[in-house]
């Protein structure tokens, strides 16, 4: 089992829809999630963090279920310009930390 | 958010020659730098670690004579492709560790190619 599964999509929504990612990891102890942005042929940016009592910025929500570890993202009122890749990352933090990068949702806003 | 440059941003070479790319950190310290490589369409894949001060980890796969990372600074990474090859032609992209949030931020990235 890969330590951190995205499912690669993708995600064909028209503008306006509302769309959600799950992003699942197998290490219990990891402690610190992100989700970047990553345009075509463009490095990745830090969308947001997640916390374990969620995270909101605008249309973005951002979840973390430590119980079935998971986080998730959510993203209303999709936007043409959201069309991107979507990674989910995740570390232990302290001495030990190594981000681990899913590979990625592949999301596509249509108009 | 913190800002990090990379360069040079596009480099073309000749087989056997080599490259030195480099990552700064520009408005903030970074003890830990983080070097990756992503091929078209694929995902990211980590590299190495690189500690300012001390030898870089090494991701399994990855060949240290071959990738050289040098942490001298708190603020500069650079990694030298030496003897390149057409196959080490791709995207590659640094990042910095913002140590109390464990943020990573990246560079712009590199594209190489070797001819």
């Amino acid at each position: 089992r890969k330590e951190v599964e995205q499912d690669p999509g993708p995600f064909n929504v028209p503008e306006g829809a509302t769309v959600a990612f799950n992003c699942t990891y197998s290490n219990s102890a990891s402690q610190s999630f992100f989700w970047y942005r990553q345009d075509c042929r463009k490095e990745p940016k830090l969308l947001m963090s997640v916390y374990s009592s969620g995270n909101e910025d605008g249309r973005f929500t951002a979840q973390l279920n430590r119980a079935s570890q998971y986080i998730s993202l959510l993203i209303r009122d999709s936007k043409l310009s959201d069309s991107a890749t979507y990674l989910c990352v995740v570390s232990q933090s302290g001495g030990s930390y190594i981000p681990t990068f899913g590979r990625g949702t592949s999301l596509i806003v249509h108009p | 958010g913190a800002v990090v440059s990379q360069h040079p941003s596009r480099v073309i070479c000749k087989s056997g020659t080599s490259v030195k790319i480099e990552c700064r950190s520009l408005d903030f310290q970074a003890t830990t730098m983080f070097w990756y490589r992503q091929f078209p369409k694929k995902s990211l894949m980590l590299m190495a670690t690189s500690n300012e001060g001390s030898k870089a980890t090494y991701e399994q796969g990855v060949e240290k004579d071959k990738f050289l990372i040098n942490h001298a600074s708190l603020t500069l990474s650079t990694l030298t492709v030496t003897s390149a090859h057409p196959e080490d032609s791709s995207f590659y992209i640094c990042s910095a560790r913002l140590t109390l949030y464990n943020e990573q931020f990246f560079g712009p990235g590199t594209r190489l190619t070797v001819l």
